[in-house]
């Protein structure tokens, strides 16, 4: 069966950092580019970054540019999302997929 | 960046009639390598997106051939034949010929 967990999701203040974690399960991880789609409350979804197989070649939505790094550990079958200069406007489910197959997503809330 | 436009968005059906749901491109989804890099998701309340169509008209691993995928271009639409109870949700357009990949605003599908 093919799962992918996300964990890491918390509430921050404006301008903290986090980072998000998805483990996958259930086929080949390191063949695949993988990504990170973000879902603001009532909204449709939002790409937010992606990364190559061997973790060489990232892209980013300019919105998060500078402040989140996507990264990926193929030995432990799994995605990074590294937060920072968290703004309101982040707030969101964040969800790791390949688009194939979707995670069932973080929580990140950002708030004073 | 490709803007998607959904259209209409929402739609009420009697269970067994044909819906239909169009999604416009600003720019042409085509590529060279000939595929049309264009997807259909549908998220159902509370959960992640889940494939349905890849690359135009490619129904994704168990999804039922009630749904069905066509278009060109910069024009397409997903028909759901036979519509069920269970295809309630709201359906996604996706398209990852240029980055930023973007989604369409989405058609939320209700049954009578």
């Amino acid at each position: 069966e093919i799962q992918l967990v996300e964990s890491g999701g918390a509430v921050v203040q404006p301008g903290g950092s986090l980072r998000l974690s998805c483990t996958v399960s259930g086929f080949t991880f390191s063949e695949y580019w993988m990504s990170w789609v973000r879902q603001a409350p009532g909204k449709g979804p939002e790409w937010v970054a992606n990364i190559n197989q061997d973790g060489t070649t990232k892209y980013y939505l300019d919105s998060v540019e500078g402040r989140f790094t996507i990264s990926r550990d193929n030995t432990k079958n799994s995605l990074y999302l590294q937060m920072t200069s968290l703004r309101v406007e982040d707030t969101a489910k964040y969800y790791c997929t390949d688009f194939d197959f979707w995670g069932q997503g973080a929580q990140v809330t950002v708030s004073s | 960046d490709i803007v998607l436009t959904q259209t209409p968005p929402s739609l009420s059906v009697t269970p067994g009639q044909t819906a239909s749901i169009s999604c416009k491109s600003s720019q042409s989804l085509l590529r060279s390598d000939g595929k049309t890099h264009l997807y259909w998701f549908l998220q159902k309340p509370g959960q992640p997106p889940q494939l349905l169509i890849y690359e135009l008209f490619n129904r994704f691993s168990g999804v039922p051939d009630r749904f069905s995928g066509s278009g060109s271009g910069t024009d397409f639409t997903l028909k759901i034949s036979r519509v069920e109870a269970d295809d309630v949700g709201t359906y996604y357009c996706m398209q990852s010929m240029q980055l930023p990949i973007t989604f369409g605003g989405g058609t939320k599908v209700e049954i009578k």
